[in-house]
């Protein structure tokens, strides 16, 4: 198993601004992930954080607008960059070790 | 059609019964197939994993279907606690290692007294 936190657990932003979102794991793991999750709907896979290289995005999901770190095996930020309030969501990081295990999530609320 | 599709619900059951969730699929190279627990407002949990076989983890009863690309949950003598949305999930990535998780939408079940 893993034990995974994020930070923050929420924040309510201006639309333009940007936030980044720390994931922190407490043992290495290779293969990190960002999902998604807008209200009323299922996670959706933002992209694929490997230590050392680029992050790998999904359809639909650019760099310029989620730029992702991955610095080391444990730790991985994801940015949320000008928003507005389409970007309002919950966004979960996740490691897979025997399966995947979710953090705990950061609720965005974009004005 | 949609990548995994379930039923979104609600399911309202009384406590002690019995309920049964189920998930279609369209991707026929899938590989391996789960049945995670969202509780409102929190992260979603692992509750089963989903094998050919079919397999029981005490009151949980997960079944697959490959040829119909159908995945099932059972739920026996429901509890107050089990009151939760319930993901079907399906790896569409390689079958070595890495996952690449496609959720459904999700099933809530309320279990009330």
């Amino acid at each position: 198993s893993a034990v995974i936190s994020q930070k923050p657990s929420r924040d309510i932003c201006q639309r333009g601004t940007s936030l980044t979102i720390q994931c922190q794991v407490d043992s290495q793991v290779t293969m990190m992930f960002w999902y998604r999750q807008q209200p009323g709907q299922s996670l959706t896979l933002i992209a694929t954080a490997n230590q050392g290289s680029e992050a790998t995005y999904e359809s639909g999901f650019v760099i310029d607008k989620f730029p992702i770190s991955r610095p080391n095996l444990t730790f991985s930020t994801l940015t949320v960059s000008n928003m507005s309030p389409e970007d309002s969501s919950i966004y979960l990081c996740s490691v897979e070790t025997d399966t995947q295990y979710f953090g705990p999530g950061t609720r965005l609320t974009v004005l | 059609r949609k990548e995994v599709e379930q039923d979104p619900g609600p399911f309202n059951v009384p406590e002690g019964a019995t309920v049964a969730f189920n998930c279609t699929y369209s991707n026929s190279a899938s590989q391996s197939f789960f049945w995670y627990r969202q509780d409102c407002r929190k992260e979603p949990k692992l509750l089963m994993s989903v094998y050919s076989s079919g397999n029981e983890d005490g009151r949980f009863t997960a079944q697959l279907n490959r040829a119909s690309q159908y995945i099932s949950l059972l739920i026996r003598d429901s509890k107050l606690s089990d009151s939760a949305t319930y993901l079907c999930v399906v790896n569409w990535g390689p079958n070595t290692g890495f996952q690449k998780l496609v959720f459904g939408t999700g099933t809530r079940l309320l279990v009330s007294p």
